[in-house]
């Protein structure tokens, strides 16, 4: 059974410009959230998605956001991008509609120069 | 705002020694789970609590949730170079659709051959 995918594992951007990053939850998992982990902040929670409607929001600016599409895949998009964005961004999923294990896949290394 | 402080932040250590590292809170939370997370890679689950006073053993891990659930500890034994990581602590809390993880920042361990 595959894992959880992200894509691309590594990218490069200037600071103003904009990324999306995709996120291929396990086969069968509905729920998708997403992280931001920096070494001094940790891991914090970005927003979680469920079908498609998204069901919870951690305290980020709305330069972040996300959706989820009908086969469970998510994207997150970032805009504006400023130096502090530079983090690994992690995605998770879950099986359950309240399972709270997740599975993460191996990150997408962000770095706005 | 659910805080999970872990302690030690950072751990050097022999291989061969045996080590503890906690999670605690003041929030009260429906499970707690214990991930490992290597250089470049998401974290794994280790394992899950979910009653208070609960012991889960995992080979030469140990993981046990306090009795009113607001803290966690997982001790390992003997440890070995391949215990080196960042042992993450993650606080659930449930509530119909509205549910997240809340992480802490981490414990860094190296186990020296």
């Amino acid at each position: 059974k595959a894992g959880v995918t992200q894509t691309p594992r590594y990218l490069i951007k200037t600071r103003g410009q904009q990324v999306t990053l995709s996120c291929s939850p396990i086969s069968g998992h509905r729920s998708v959230s997403w992280y931001q982990q920096t070494p001094g902040q940790g891991l914090q929670f970005l927003f979680e998605y469920f079908s498609e409607t998204q069901r919870n929001k951690g305290n980020f600016p709305g330069r972040f956001s996300g959706r989820q599409f009908s086969n469970s895949r998510s994207e997150m998009n970032v805009s504006t991008l400023e130096l502090g964005d530079s983090a690994l961004y992690l995605c998770a999923s879950s099986f359950k509609n309240r399972n709270t294990e997740a599975f993460f896949g191996q990150g997408t290394r962000l770095t706005v120069v | 705002t659910q805080l999970l402080e872990q302690s030690p932040q950072f751990l050097s250590i022999q291989e061969g020694e045996n080590l503890t590292v906690y999670c605690n809170s003041s929030s009260v939370f429906s499970s707690l789970q214990w991930y490992r997370q290597e250089p470049g890679e998401g974290p794994v689950l280790l394992v899950t609590v979910v009653t208070g006073g609960e012991v889960k053993k995992l080979k030469r891990l140990t993981f046990q949730f306090g009795d009113a659930r607001k803290d966690s500890s997982l001790h390992i034994t003997a440890a070995q170079p391949g215990d080196t990581g960042l042992y993450l602590c993650a606080g659930a809390t449930s509530g119909g659709s509205n549910y997240k993880l809340t992480f802490g920042k981490g414990t860094l361990l190296t186990v020296n051959p």
